[in-house]
């Protein structure tokens, strides 16, 4: 079975400030690796994803995340933060064979203060 | 881009009434759609598959009977939540890969919040 877990339920940081939202997988099988974005009363916006090639993989809104296959974990980045990217943030794992599910981690709610 | 509408965006209903919720691939054709249920400040619980042209496959726990989910088009999933209760009142969101597509990342609707008084 696959697993994703997101090691901070909340990551407070000030604007300009960089920030790492962890996060660790388990699965037995080959899968891809997702960050999604959600804002208040909102769908998923995908930010980026790594299905395979170089490890550091960059997204929408200066975001970028690295694939650490020994560590099993695709913690993403940001160098400096706006107020605008506080917001909740799901870190994903989806199969590549079969019915293609994806499994959400609990979710980081990002939350940067001026 | 993929754009999936998903409506209404927010729905009020009285106990024991059935609502349902549409969700529609705009610009492509989606070979599977997901339903998936979020509680407050949880995560996105998969509830069930569709894929157009067959039944669904629910996942564990989840009652088939009260969450109808019908993919009768390659445009439209719809899910039904009859007799709705109190404890039905969640946030719904779908999302749904484009036909002939690996994994690429989904696209999912906006959601819809459903309160059951």
């Amino acid at each position: 079975a696959q697993s994703v877990t997101q090691l901070d339920s909340q990551v407070p940081v000030f604007e300009e400030a960089p920030v790492e939202l962890r996060c660790n997988y388990s699965s037995s099988v080959s899968v891809y690796l997702f960050w999604y974005v959600q804002y208040p009363n909102q769908g998923l916006q995908l930010l980026l994803k790594y299905l395979s090639g170089s490890t550091l993989v960059k997204g929408i809104n200066g975001f970028e995340a690295e694939f650490n296959k020994s560590q099993t974990s695709f913690h993403l980045r940001k160098p400096s933060v706006h107020i605008s990217d506080t917001a909740e943030y799901f870190c994903a794992v989806s199969l590549n064979t079969g019915g293609f599910k994806t499994i959400f981690g609990a979710g980081t709610r990002l939350f940067v203060k001026a | 881009g993929a754009v999936v509408s998903q409506h209404p965006s927010w729905v009020i209903c009285k106990s024991g009434t059935s609502v349902k919720i549409e969700c529609r691939s705009l610009d492509f054709q989606a070979t599977t759609m997901f339903w998936y249920r979020q509680f407050p400040k949880q995560s996105l619980m998969l509830m069930a598959t569709s894929n157009e042209g067959s039944k669904a496959t629910y996942e564990q726990g989840v009652e088939k009977d009260k969450f109808l989910i019908n993919h009768a088009s390659l445009t439209l999933s719809t899910l039904t939540v009859t007799s709705a209760h109190p404890e039905d009142s969640s946030f719904y969101i779908c999302s749904a890969r484009e036909f002939g597509q690996t994994n690429y990342g989904y696209t999912f609707g906006s959601g819809t919040r459903l309160t059951v008084v």
